[in-house]
Protein backbone atom coordinates (compact mmCIF):
# COMPACT_ATOMS: atom_id res chain seq x y z
CA UNK A 1 0.00 0.00 0.00
CA UNK A 2 2.43 3.05 -1.14
CA UNK A 3 -0.51 5.47 0.04
CA UNK A 4 -0.45 8.98 -2.57
CA UNK A 5 2.55 9.23 -4.87
CA UNK A 6 3.57 11.97 -7.00
CA UNK A 7 5.97 12.81 -9.78
CA UNK A 8 8.07 14.03 -10.71
CA UNK A 9 9.82 15.32 -6.94
CA UNK A 10 11.30 18.63 -8.26
CA UNK A 11 10.70 20.24 -12.02
CA UNK A 12 12.46 23.21 -13.57
CA UNK A 13 9.90 24.69 -16.05
CA UNK A 14 10.64 27.41 -18.75
CA UNK A 15 8.01 30.41 -18.63
CA UNK A 16 5.34 29.10 -21.60
CA UNK A 17 6.27 25.06 -21.38
CA UNK A 18 3.54 23.12 -20.37
CA UNK A 19 3.88 19.73 -18.05
CA UNK A 20 1.56 17.30 -16.45
CA UNK A 21 2.16 16.87 -12.66
CA UNK A 22 1.25 13.26 -11.50
CA UNK A 23 -0.49 12.06 -8.40
CA UNK A 24 -1.94 8.09 -7.71
CA UNK A 25 -3.62 6.56 -4.45
CA UNK A 26 -3.78 3.12 -4.14
CA UNK A 27 -6.34 3.54 -1.21
CA UNK A 28 -9.63 3.60 -3.23
CA UNK A 29 -10.48 6.94 -2.21
CA UNK A 30 -13.59 8.86 -4.02
CA UNK A 31 -12.13 12.48 -2.87
CA UNK A 32 -8.66 13.82 -4.44
CA UNK A 33 -6.95 17.41 -4.47
CA UNK A 34 -4.45 19.65 -5.29
CA UNK A 35 -2.52 22.22 -2.89
CA UNK A 36 -0.24 24.82 -3.61
CA UNK A 37 2.14 25.60 -0.79
CA UNK A 38 3.44 29.18 -1.04
CA UNK A 39 5.37 30.76 2.02
CA UNK A 40 3.44 32.51 4.66
CA UNK A 41 0.42 31.44 3.04
CA UNK A 42 -0.10 28.00 4.08
CA UNK A 43 -2.14 25.58 1.74
CA UNK A 44 -4.35 26.52 -1.06
CA UNK A 45 -6.60 24.21 -2.62
CA UNK A 46 -6.35 24.52 -6.48
CA UNK A 47 -8.93 21.95 -7.89
CA UNK A 48 -10.82 18.87 -6.42
CA UNK A 49 -12.37 15.81 -7.65
CA UNK A 50 -15.58 14.18 -5.97
CA UNK A 51 -15.03 11.08 -8.02
CA UNK A 52 -14.22 9.61 -11.60
CA UNK A 53 -15.62 12.08 -14.02
CA UNK A 54 -16.45 14.64 -11.38
CA UNK A 55 -13.78 17.89 -10.98
CA UNK A 56 -14.55 21.77 -9.38
CA UNK A 57 -12.26 24.81 -8.67
CA UNK A 58 -10.82 25.30 -5.57
CA UNK A 59 -9.41 28.54 -4.57
CA UNK A 60 -6.76 29.26 -6.75
CA UNK A 61 -7.56 27.15 -10.64
CA UNK A 62 -6.46 29.63 -12.73
CA UNK A 63 -3.79 28.52 -15.21
CA UNK A 64 -4.29 24.82 -14.23
CA UNK A 65 -6.00 22.33 -15.49
CA UNK A 66 -7.90 18.29 -13.72
CA UNK A 67 -9.02 15.31 -15.14
CA UNK A 68 -10.45 12.15 -13.65
CA UNK A 69 -10.68 9.30 -15.72
CA UNK A 70 -9.88 6.38 -13.18
CA UNK A 71 -10.23 6.65 -9.54
CA UNK A 72 -6.73 6.51 -9.05
CA UNK A 73 -5.53 9.22 -10.83
CA UNK A 74 -5.63 12.77 -10.41
CA UNK A 75 -3.17 14.78 -12.97
CA UNK A 76 -2.54 18.32 -12.49
CA UNK A 77 -1.74 20.34 -16.14
CA UNK A 78 -0.08 23.65 -16.19
CA UNK A 79 -0.87 24.61 -19.37
CA UNK A 80 1.47 27.49 -20.05
CA UNK A 81 3.74 28.07 -17.21
CA UNK A 82 4.25 31.58 -15.23
CA UNK A 83 6.99 32.16 -12.53
CA UNK A 84 4.14 32.83 -10.21
CA UNK A 85 3.31 28.85 -10.61
CA UNK A 86 7.21 28.42 -8.71
CA UNK A 87 5.55 26.72 -5.31
CA UNK A 88 5.34 23.08 -3.89
CA UNK A 89 2.21 21.49 -5.45
CA UNK A 90 0.76 18.76 -2.79
CA UNK A 91 -2.00 16.31 -3.98
CA UNK A 92 -4.51 14.78 -0.75
CA UNK A 93 -6.93 12.14 -0.79
CA UNK A 94 -10.24 11.05 1.43
CA UNK A 95 -13.12 8.62 1.69
CA UNK A 96 -16.29 10.49 0.88
CA UNK A 97 -17.14 10.39 4.45
CA UNK A 98 -13.82 10.26 6.26
CA UNK A 99 -12.48 13.81 7.47
CA UNK A 100 -8.98 12.34 7.27
CA UNK A 101 -6.82 13.61 3.99
CA UNK A 102 -3.96 11.93 3.30
CA UNK A 103 -1.22 13.64 1.74
CA UNK A 104 1.46 12.80 -0.80
CA UNK A 105 5.22 14.04 -0.40
CA UNK A 106 4.76 17.05 -2.83
CA UNK A 107 6.53 18.32 -6.14
CA UNK A 108 8.25 21.13 -6.07
CA UNK A 109 8.60 23.40 -9.25
CA UNK A 110 10.31 26.31 -10.35
CA UNK A 111 9.95 28.10 -13.07
CA UNK A 112 12.01 30.66 -14.79
CA UNK B 1 -16.17 32.08 3.73
CA UNK B 2 -14.28 30.28 5.80
CA UNK B 3 -10.74 31.48 7.44
CA UNK B 4 -7.93 29.80 9.65
CA UNK B 5 -5.69 32.73 10.94
CA UNK B 6 -2.67 30.97 13.13
CA UNK B 7 -1.11 33.62 15.26
CA UNK B 8 2.48 33.88 15.17
CA UNK B 9 4.60 32.45 12.38
CA UNK B 10 7.66 31.42 14.08
CA UNK B 11 7.58 30.02 17.64
CA UNK B 12 10.78 29.66 19.84
CA UNK B 13 10.31 27.16 22.62
CA UNK B 14 13.46 25.54 25.28
CA UNK B 15 13.12 21.90 25.11
CA UNK B 16 10.77 20.29 28.00
CA UNK B 17 8.98 23.87 27.89
CA UNK B 18 5.60 23.78 27.19
CA UNK B 19 4.62 24.68 23.38
CA UNK B 20 1.69 26.47 22.59
CA UNK B 21 0.04 27.04 19.00
CA UNK B 22 -2.58 29.19 18.15
CA UNK B 23 -5.50 28.55 15.85
CA UNK B 24 -8.74 30.79 15.51
CA UNK B 25 -11.41 30.03 12.79
CA UNK B 26 -14.22 32.39 11.89
CA UNK B 27 -17.42 29.90 11.08
CA UNK B 28 -20.31 31.00 12.76
CA UNK B 29 -21.08 26.92 12.66
CA UNK B 30 -17.96 25.04 14.33
CA UNK B 31 -16.41 23.40 11.74
CA UNK B 32 -14.36 20.35 12.03
CA UNK B 33 -11.08 21.22 12.70
CA UNK B 34 -7.40 19.81 12.06
CA UNK B 35 -3.41 20.06 12.83
CA UNK B 36 -1.18 19.36 10.36
CA UNK B 37 2.63 18.89 10.77
CA UNK B 38 5.10 18.93 8.21
CA UNK B 39 8.65 17.69 8.74
CA UNK B 40 10.84 19.32 6.31
CA UNK B 41 10.67 18.22 2.62
CA UNK B 42 8.10 15.95 3.18
CA UNK B 43 4.33 16.14 3.31
CA UNK B 44 1.87 16.53 5.66
CA UNK B 45 0.56 14.16 8.51
CA UNK B 46 -2.27 14.70 10.33
CA UNK B 47 -1.72 15.27 14.02
CA UNK B 48 -4.96 15.39 15.53
CA UNK B 49 -9.15 16.39 14.67
CA UNK B 50 -12.31 18.01 16.49
CA UNK B 51 -15.50 16.48 14.64
CA UNK B 52 -17.99 17.26 17.27
CA UNK B 53 -17.20 14.87 20.08
CA UNK B 54 -14.79 15.77 22.57
CA UNK B 55 -13.84 19.19 23.32
CA UNK B 56 -10.11 18.30 24.53
CA UNK B 57 -8.55 15.95 21.45
CA UNK B 58 -5.70 14.08 21.61
CA UNK B 59 -3.50 13.03 19.27
CA UNK B 60 0.10 11.38 17.79
CA UNK B 61 3.38 12.28 19.59
CA UNK B 62 1.78 13.32 22.78
CA UNK B 63 -0.08 16.89 21.12
CA UNK B 64 -3.45 17.43 22.14
CA UNK B 65 -5.93 20.87 21.24
CA UNK B 66 -8.90 21.60 23.07
CA UNK B 67 -11.79 23.36 20.82
CA UNK B 68 -13.54 26.04 22.50
CA UNK B 69 -16.62 27.33 20.98
CA UNK B 70 -16.88 30.52 22.98
CA UNK B 71 -13.21 32.01 21.81
CA UNK B 72 -13.54 30.06 18.27
CA UNK B 73 -9.83 28.53 18.95
CA UNK B 74 -8.58 25.11 18.67
CA UNK B 75 -4.89 25.61 20.17
CA UNK B 76 -2.53 22.73 20.01
CA UNK B 77 -0.41 22.01 22.74
CA UNK B 78 2.36 19.69 24.21
CA UNK B 79 3.30 19.71 27.65
CA UNK B 80 7.29 19.39 27.10
CA UNK B 81 8.63 20.58 23.49
CA UNK B 82 11.15 17.84 22.00
CA UNK B 83 13.67 18.10 19.65
CA UNK B 84 12.01 16.39 17.44
CA UNK B 85 9.09 18.17 17.29
CA UNK B 86 10.73 21.09 15.53
CA UNK B 87 8.05 21.25 12.05
CA UNK B 88 5.77 23.31 10.71
CA UNK B 89 2.40 23.52 11.63
CA UNK B 90 -0.91 23.82 10.12
CA UNK B 91 -4.33 24.54 11.74
CA UNK B 92 -6.97 23.30 9.15
CA UNK B 93 -10.75 23.55 8.78
CA UNK B 94 -13.71 21.80 6.74
CA UNK B 95 -17.22 22.96 6.77
CA UNK B 96 -19.28 20.48 8.30
CA UNK B 97 -21.36 19.99 5.00
CA UNK B 98 -20.93 18.06 2.07
CA UNK B 99 -17.75 20.07 0.87
CA UNK B 100 -14.70 17.90 1.65
CA UNK B 101 -12.24 21.13 1.41
CA UNK B 102 -9.79 22.09 3.75
CA UNK B 103 -9.10 25.61 4.39
CA UNK B 104 -5.65 25.97 5.90
CA UNK B 105 -3.72 28.44 8.54
CA UNK B 106 -0.93 30.26 7.57
CA UNK B 107 1.42 27.63 9.25
CA UNK B 108 3.27 28.23 12.41
CA UNK B 109 7.26 27.08 12.53
CA UNK B 110 8.68 25.69 16.05
CA UNK B 111 11.82 25.89 16.59
CA UNK B 112 13.10 23.83 19.97
CA UNK B 113 16.09 25.09 21.22
CA UNK B 114 18.20 22.55 23.25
Amino acid sequence: NAGVTQTPKFQVLKTGQSMTLQCAQDMNHEYMSWYRQDPGMGLRLIHYSVGAGITDQGEVPNGYNVSRSTTEDFPLRLLSAAPSQTSVYFCASSYQQSYEQYFGPGTRLTVT
Amino acid sequence: AQSVTQLGSHVSVSEGALVLLRCNYSSSVPPYLFWYVQYPNQGLQLLLKYTSAATLVKGINGFEAEFKKSETSFHLTKPSAHMSDAAEYFCAAREVDSSYKLIFGSGTRLLVRP
